[in-house]
């Protein structure tokens, strides 16, 4: 089983509109969760690395949340734009600064219509 | 952002032929990584690089080989090339950042491969 699942697997949404992408993770110990975007036959692009100590971070119209209590992270995407279409993958570490093992979830897929 | 670089970005060859993958990055990593990635699914490591003269194999089987000489040189091999190894592969690296969070890790545009 993936120890870190993403929900839902793929979305459509209008543009401009918002949109709120899941993932929830088992890996433990845990030290950061990072989400990435990956277009379409192009490797991931960071938008966000977040530790155990912080509940939320954003890059422009990207919001993430961390709980680590519960093991859970969201990225709100805001005014949704054509170009956000992509995968959207959410990646564990179990270690701090020196990079650990990393998770892998299998994205969520996120089309944008005009 | 990314100065780390894969060529081909495409290629298409028949069953039983050596390849080579190429992998470059300008950001002075030490550390290097390859990954297979099929469609729908997630990242899986098949070889990393902590330095010069050292790699290991990663979590998913794989018999590709690969060879760190230089700092920013990573190339991957395949000595017989089957109908099972079409995937994409990403090559990465990874630094510090100097900030809390550790190392950020970069990668290339990727090679789809599919093998005849």
């Amino acid at each position: 089983k993936n120890q870190v699942e993403q929900s839902p697997q793929s979305l459509i949404i209008l543009e401009g509109k918002n949109c709120t992408l899941q993932c929830n993770y088992t890996v433990s110990p845990f030290s950061n969760l990072r989400w990435y975007k990956q277009d379409t036959g192009r490797g991931p692009v960071s938008l966000t690395i977040m530790t155990f100590s912080e509940n939320t971070k954003s890059n422009g119209r990207y919001t993430a949340t961390l709980d680590a209590d519960t093991k859970q992270s969201s990225l709100h995407i805001t005014a949704s734009q054509l170009s956000d279409s992509a995968s959207y993958i959410c990646v564990v570490s179990d270690r701090g600064s020196t990079l650990g093992r990393l998770y892998f979830g299998r994205g969520t897929q996120l089309t944008v219509w005009p | 952002e990314a100065d780390i670089y894969q060529t081909p970005r495409y290629l298409v060859i028949g069953t039983g032929k050596k390849i080579t993958l190429e992998c470059s990055q300008t950001m002075g990593h030490d550390k290097m990584y390859w990954y297979q990635q099929d469609p729908g699914m997630e990242l899986h490591l098949i070889h990393y690089s902590y330095g010069v003269n050292s790699t290991e194999k990663g979590d998913l089987s794989s018999e590709s080989t690969v060879s760190r000489i230089r700092t920013e040189h990573f190339p991957l091999t395949l000595e017989s090339a089957r109908p099972s190894h079409t995937s994409q592969y990403l090559c990465a690296s990874s630094g510090q950042t100097g900030r809390v969070g550790g190392e950020k890790l970069f990668f290339g545009s990727g090679t789809q491969l599919s093998v005849l």
